[in-house]
């Protein structure tokens, strides 16, 4: 069964780099049906697409976030991450990672736990 | 961009009722349509995708209908734990949200 885990620092300075990692057991990341996506939820609100990567290292981010965003791939570990630089308290969110099927229709799942970061001084 | 838009935003049903939630889209997007479900505290669980195809482990009281700009989920004979959020999405862009409570 697939699993994913996001990892990493849950509290971040403005003006800093927020960074999350995914990591993916029980399949392989290197999979030609699939990308991999990271989404995030404000508190109390919507979810947000963030962008999406191949196993390749093809990316595809919302535009809203592009000049912001980085999203790697690493196979060998079965991860890959995120970078979203320049946060702002209204990056504050749970940060969600998920596998994006890609055939005609594009959904998400399954999805990881979510992992709530939090930008403050 | 496409613009997903639910309704209601929220809804109040009791056990046992049928509920529709309505998803539209700002031009055409064939049955490019998912519906997922949001417990508070939890991660978003797949439940229908291509508009009306039930995602493996889901009960059977769920469906999905619609195609180009107009798309409902249903659930028939409303149980516990069915009270949580309920988002569209197509391709990468999700619906605002309909929350459904006991009343």
């Amino acid at each position: 069964q697939l699993q994913l885990q996001e990892s990493g620092p849950r509290l971040v300075k403005p003006s800093e780099t927020l960074s999350l990692t995914c990591t993916v057991s029980g399949g392989s990341i290197s999979s030609s049906t699939y990308y991999w996506g990271w989404i995030r939820q404000p508190p109390g609100k919507g979810l947000e697409w963030i962008g999406s990567v191949f196993y390749s290292g093809t990316t595809y981010y919302n535009p809203s976030l592009k000049s912001r965003v980085t999203i790697s791939v690493d196979t060998s570990k079965n991860q890959f991450s995120l970078k979203l630089s320049s946060v702002t308290a209204a990056d504050t969110a749970v940060y969600y990672c998920a596998r994006l099927a890609v055939v005609s229709v594009r959904w998400f799942d399954p999805w990881g736990q979510g992992t709530l970061v939090t930008v403050s001084s | 961009d496409v613009q997903m838009t639910q309704s209601p935003s929220s809804l109040s049903a009791s056990v046992g009722d049928r509920v529709t939630i309505t998803c539209r889209a700002s031009q055409s997007i064939s049955n490019y349509l998912n519906w997922y479900q949001q417990r508070p505290g939890k991660a978003p669980k797949l439940l229908i995708y291509a508009t009306s195809s039930l995602q493996s482990g889901v009960p059977s009281r769920f469906s999905g209908s619609g195609s180009g700009t107009y798309f409902t989920l249903t659930i028939n004979g409303l149980q516990p734990e069915d009270f949580a959020t309920y988002f569209c999405q197509q391709t990468y862009t999700f619906g605002q949200g309909t929350k459904l409570d006991i009343k």
